[in-house]
């Protein structure tokens, strides 16, 4: 199974707080994640990746946990801030170097 | 420096119709495909390109045809166009492919599409 599941499809979080996004995936031979941030009227643009050799990556308010076990990875925005306000997208890359695409997650972040 | 550009950003079309959506990356990147998004299923790759001349489908490529006659441009027609393929159509550019070195692939600001 190539899916990658993306929860939840969309998020409301107060400004200030920390904003998580889950995604699970099936394929063991997935060896790269990253995680596309996108703006209203404009195309994805990536935030942050990481690889299955390590279970964390930061990087300013944003951080991605791995567990790889588990086969789940999830982002962290820290300090959630309205400029935040985004669809994400997390993907897994298989072997034939395709991104495999999450559904999506609208998050809203309140003033 | 524009990165990636597409053209049409909107377009409606009557079913039966044809047209084409061209995609001008200036990054001298190898790699070039097209999507289309629709709400509540993420991305979905319809052709990409590994290089001038080359094309491959992708999960969705039915009802598509592309071309890639200049490392710059990439092509998406549509020869029929049905209200399915109504949807928002994103090109991307990477280099040397997804995951690889920089693993980043670049967008346009998309294509929006409406066929009735």
């Amino acid at each position: 199974q190539q899916q990658v599941k993306q929860s939840p499809q969309s998020l409301i979080v107060q400004k200030g707080g920390i904003s998580i996004i889950n995604c699970a995936y099936e394929n063991t031979a997935f060896d790269y994640f990253p995680w596309y941030q996108q703006f209203p009227g404009k195309g994805p643009a990536l935030l942050i990746a990481i690889r299955p050799d390590v279970s964390e990556k930061k990087e300013g308010r944003f951080t991605i946990s791995f567990n790889k076990s588990a086969k789940q990875f999830s982002l962290h925005i820290m300090d959630s801030q309205p400029g935040d306000s985004a669809t994400y997208f997390c993907a897994g890359e298989d072997s034939n170097y395709q991104l495999i695409w999450g559904a999506g997650t609208k998050l809203i972040i309140k003033p | 420096n524009a990165g990636v550009t597409q053209t049409p950003k909107f377009r409606v079309l009557k079913t039966g119709q044809s047209m084409t959506l061209l995609c001008a990356q200036d990054m001298n990147h190898e790699y070039m495909y097209w999507y289309r998004q629709d709400p509540g299923m993420g991305l979905r790759l319809i052709h990409y390109s590994v290089g001038e001349g080359t094309t491959a489908k992708g999960e969705v490529p039915d009802g598509y045809n592309v071309s890639r006659l200049k490392k710059q441009n990439f092509l998406l027609g549509l020869e029929s166009a049905a209200p399915s393929q109504t949807s928002v159509y994103f090109c991307a550019s990477s280099y040397w492919g997804e995951g690889l070195d920089t693993g980043e692939l670049f967008f346009g600001e998309g294509s929006r599409l409406t066929v009735l």
